[in-house]
């Protein structure tokens, strides 16, 4: 497996408080990315990052924050939790940046938002 | 709008019986990927498909990228109780690396 490392892996938290996943990988490659994973909805991208401080957003950014202040971090900040972002959220990499390139992922994190 | 379409959501086979996945787009596609995550788990890369009428196999799964490009299967041929999971295909998201996912197939089987 890739070496990422996502954590914590399991998180209960309360509504309107902020919390931030992290994403540390050691393959020193360029492209990270976050997902959510909901039943019935499969993966959603939300943001991802080209490169240290270049970030985008993908399909279900609102709510959302990202930061890459290293190439090896990807932090995503949920700024004030809601009930709707209980899900599982996976991180993922690629190297080079072809668009033909796989997706490597971390083992996820549970966060449940009460 | 950039979405896959993916069918069935859901499939339950007995062992020894055989099992196909749809993937399907209303734009032609560059590429599509195929992931396998097993219950608990994470996505898995399988294969990549890029050429126009490209069918790949591994063992007993059998991939194919249609004609125009716009849609791809995934078959398995006698299927085990490891094939159990989900199977998720992807997309380029507009002109970068990330991947847009379809919602999944999700394969049980029973022995």
């Amino acid at each position: 497996d890739a070496g990422i490392t996502q954590s914590p892996r399991h998180k209960v938290t309360e509504t309107g408080t902020p919390v931030t996943l992290r994403c540390h990988q050691t393959e020193n490659h360029r492209y990270m990315y976050w997902y959510r994973q909901d039943p019935g909805h499969g993966l959603r991208l939300i943001h991802y990052s080209y490169g240290v401080k270049d970030t985008d957003k993908g399909e279900v950014s609102d709510g959302y924050s990202v930061s890459r202040s290293k190439t090896e971090d990807f932090l995503l900040t949920l700024e004030s939790a809601t009930s709707s972002q209980t899900s599982v959220y996976f991180c993922a990499i690629s190297g080079t940046g072809a668009t033909n390139e796989k997706l490597f992922f971390g083992s996820g994190t549970q966060l449940s938002v009460l | 709008g950039q979405q896959v379409m993916q069918i069935p959501q859901y499939q339950h086979v007995q062992e020894g019986e055989d099992f196909t996945t749809y993937c399907n787009s209303s734009t032609t596609l560059s590429n599509i990927q195929w992931y396998k995550q097993r219950p608990g788990g994470h996505p898995v890369f399988l294969i990549q498909l890029v050429k126009s009428g490209e069918v790949k196999k591994q063992k007993r799964l059998t991939f194919q990228f249609g004609e125009a490009k716009k849609n791809s299967s995934l078959h398995i041929t006698a299927t085990q109780t490891t094939d159990v999971g989900t199977y998720f295909c992807g997309r380029p998201h507009q002109a970068g690396t990330a991947l847009i996912f379809g919602k999944g197939t999700t394969l049980s089987v029973s022995s």
